[in-house]
């Protein structure tokens, strides 16, 4: 059965030094995608960053970056250079491919960046 | 305005009555998804739906029924509310399904 681990429920990190979020994922269907999105106080939820199980690369968008290591079906979250804006929580997903469209979450993380 | 929208941003009812929580997107996405959000579990997929006059059940779907008539509109409603669907409630859509975009959320509240 699908499923997401978000270890850490809460982290903090000083004004423009880097942050890895964990997660991990556990799934037996070779496609699947991994997600991360941040929920900041506001309630809304924004997507972050994508990455397909057969995706030679790790993703980066921007200052985010995914460090993707299949065997350990891991899927950290890398915040480079981290903002005051950056304080939300994060949340790592994962969906299964074959037709499916189910998608699960994990339970988040909430970062705080500290001036 | 483009984007996905959903209505009532909050809603308060009374046990028993039926809610239609809306959720329209202008983007004529494919995909649309209904989840709830819970403290202590992320959020949950409640329904979703690949095209227009197809929906399937997801992960919660007791309580919940859904339709989709149009590509843009994907109510979800509340047959007869319980203190239990006090939530808030996220519709998203997605077109590769690699990236997903949300509505801002409706806080239903189940008196």
């Amino acid at each position: 059965a699908q499923k997401i681990t978000q270890t850490q429920p809460g982290m903090f990190v000083q004004e423009k030094e880097a942050v890895t979020l964990d997660c991990t994922y556990d799934t037996s269907d070779p496609s699947y995608g991994l997600f991360w999105y941040k929920q900041p106080s506001s309630g809304e939820m924004i997507f972050l960053i994508y990455q397909g199980s057969y995706d030679q690369q790790n993703a980066t968008e921007g200052r985010y970056s995914l460090n993707f290591q299949k065997a350990r079906k891991s899927a950290n979250l890398v915040i480079s250079a981290s903002q005051l804006g950056d304080s939300a929580m994060y949340f790592c997903a994962m969906r299964e491919g074959g037709g499916t469209y189910k998608y699960i979450f994990g339970t988040g993380t909430r970062l705080k960046v500290l001036a | 305005d483009a984007g996905i929208t959903q209505s009532p941003r909050y809603k308060i009812t009374e046990t028993g009555r039926q809610v239609t929580l809306m959720c329209h997107q202008t983007w004529s996405h494919s995909y649309m998804f209904w989840y709830r959000q819970d403290l202590g579990h992320g959020l949950r997929l409640i329904y979703y739906s690949a095209a227009a006059d197809i929906t399937d059940k997801g992960e919660v779907p007791d309580g919940y029924v859904v339709s989709r008539s149009k590509t843009e509109n994907f109510p979800l409603t509340l047959e007869s509310a319980t203190r239990s669907q006090t939530s808030v409630y996220f519709c998203a859509s997605s077109e590769s399904l690699r990236v997903e975009y949300f509505g801002p959320g409706t806080r239903l509240t189940v008196t």
